[in-house]
């Protein structure tokens, strides 16, 4: 059974840093690509960013949004995908899920963790 | 950046119904377009990828179809499970971005 599981959500002030993991079992993880998706609270989806496999050379993409705050990486070795979350503004509030895809699609969904940015 | 836009953003439908959600892409996407479902309070599942391949798993009353800029997903006969929200995401290019959503209620 596939499965991902988020850890590392909570309240943090503006402006700290929070670092997210998603640890994933029941499929090969270091052929998929390994995104991250994010939804504030009663809107809808947005993308964040994903990291290639190292098939693909292992390169990272980010949203606008968040490009040079957060850094996305992954350890093969123990299945694990990083979000990392620098400089946050109370519009990174939001559920946080993490995704593994091995065409071009988020095919597999963890369960989400939630980051509030509050003061 | 490519904008994807939904139609209806609402629908309110009964068991049985046959219901049909439209996804436009402000440019071409190719057939690299796929659907999502999301039940309140969980996490969004993979319904239809390349436009109109169903994934493994998923019932058979799904469809989807189009390419280009215009696209659909089809419920053949709808089921009490299927209320929810429903989210087209292109990946022809980053950023991916998803639809609006599409929220199936029922009548």
């Amino acid at each position: 059974e596939v499965q991902l599981v988020e850890s590392g959500g909570g309240l943090v002030q503006p402006g700290r840093s929070l670092r997210l993991s998603c640890t994933a079992s029941g499929f090969t993880f270091g052929d998929y690509a390994m995104s991250w998706v994010r939804q504030a609270p009663g809107k809808g989806l947005e993308w964040v960013g994903f990291i290639r496999s190292k098939a693909y050379g292992g390169t990272t993409e980010y949203a606008a949004s968040v490009k040079g705050r957060f850094t996305i990486s992954r350890d093969d070795s123990k299945s694990i995908a990083y979000l990392q979350m620098n400089s946050l503004k109370t519009e990174d509030t939001a559920v946080y899920y993490c995704t593994g895809g091995y065409g071009d699609s988020f095919d597999y969904w963890g369960q989400g963790t939630l980051v509030t940015v509050s003061s | 950046d490519i904008q994807m836009t939904q139609s209806p953003s609402s629908l309110s439908a009964s068991v049985g119904d046959r219901v049909t959600i439209t996804c436009r892409a402000s440019q071409s996407i190719s057939s690299y377009l796929n659907w999502y479902q999301q039940k309140p309070g969980k996490a969004p599942k993979l319904l239809i990828y390349a436009a109109s391949s169903l994934q493994s798993g998923v019932p058979s009353r799904f469809s989807g179809s189009g390419s280009g800029t215009d696209f659909t997903l089809t419920i053949s006969s709808l089921q009490p499970e299927d209320f929810a929200t429903y989210y087209c995401q292109q990946s022809y290019s980053t950023p991916c971005t998803f639809g609006p959503g599409t929220k199936v209620d029922i009548k």
